[in-house]
């Protein structure tokens, strides 16, 4: 079966612009995960949402949203791009969430903020 | 919250010797723990997983690891190393709250 596909690969946004990343979770699974990954900072949590709902947040400032549609595809917002928000952004997917087995994770997004 | 420690942040070892990546978490409840494994520009892949049960676990690519409640412990091994190991490990733990914790990776040198 087919993964999880984060479109698109790369991307080179400019400081102030806002950008949309997508996810297509793996068929059949109903949460969807975002992480933030810097090599400062490490893997850190975004959020969580799970049939169109957001269940959990991490500790980001509010020009990071997401949302997810009624196919479980989820998509991240960040509006107001800063030169720190250049990361790699991982995207994951589970069954109904971390009990039901732990997350498959996509390849990613990277974004460079100039 | 849950956290979870790696105390290495780079290991070298030589191909053929054993490998052990230490992770260490703090949860309050029994926790789910994970290993993932990650190469360069790629996502991170799911190596084995604990969420009950006999506590040592058998995962893919020849990898095992030992929960330990009392050392609050879930140390990845593998035997002999391949040089193809060569590659980041993160290790996480993940509550009811559906959010996954990652600690901050031990990154793995084979030597020929």
């Amino acid at each position: 079966k087919a993964g999880v596909t984060q479109t698109p690969r790369y991307l080179i946004k400019t400081r102030g612009q806002q950008v949309t990343l997508s996810c297509s979770p793996i068929s059949g699974h109903r949460s969807v995960s975002w992480y933030q990954q810097t090599p400062g900072q490490g893997l850190q949590f975004l959020f969580e949402y799970f049939s169109e709902t957001q269940r959990n947040k991490g500790n980001f400032p509010g020009r990071f949203s997401g949302r997810q549609f009624s196919n479980s595809r989820s998509e991240m917002n960040v509006s107001t791009l800063e030169l720190g928000d250049s990361a790699l952004y991982l995207c994951a997917s589970s069954l109904e969430g971390t009990q039901t087995g732990g997350y498959t994770f996509g390849s990613g997004t990277r974004l460079t903020v100039v | 919250a849950q956290s979870v420690t790696q105390p290495d942040i780079h290991i070298t070892v030589s191909e053929g010797a054993s490998l052990e990546l230490r992770c260490n978490y703090s949860y309050g409840a029994t926790p789910y723990l994970f290993w993932y494994v990650q190469s360069p520009g790629q996502g991170l892949q799911l190596l084995l997983k604990y969420f009950s049960g006999d506590t040592l676990v058998q995962g893919i690519k020849g990898f095992e690891a030992e929960f330990k409640r009392s050392q609050s412990s879930f140390n990845l091994r593998k035997p002999s190393v391949h040089w193809s190991d060569a590659a980041e490990y993160f290790c996480a733990v993940g509550s009811n709250n559906n959010d996954m914790r990652f600690g901050a990776g031990t990154r793995l040198t084979v030597k020929p």
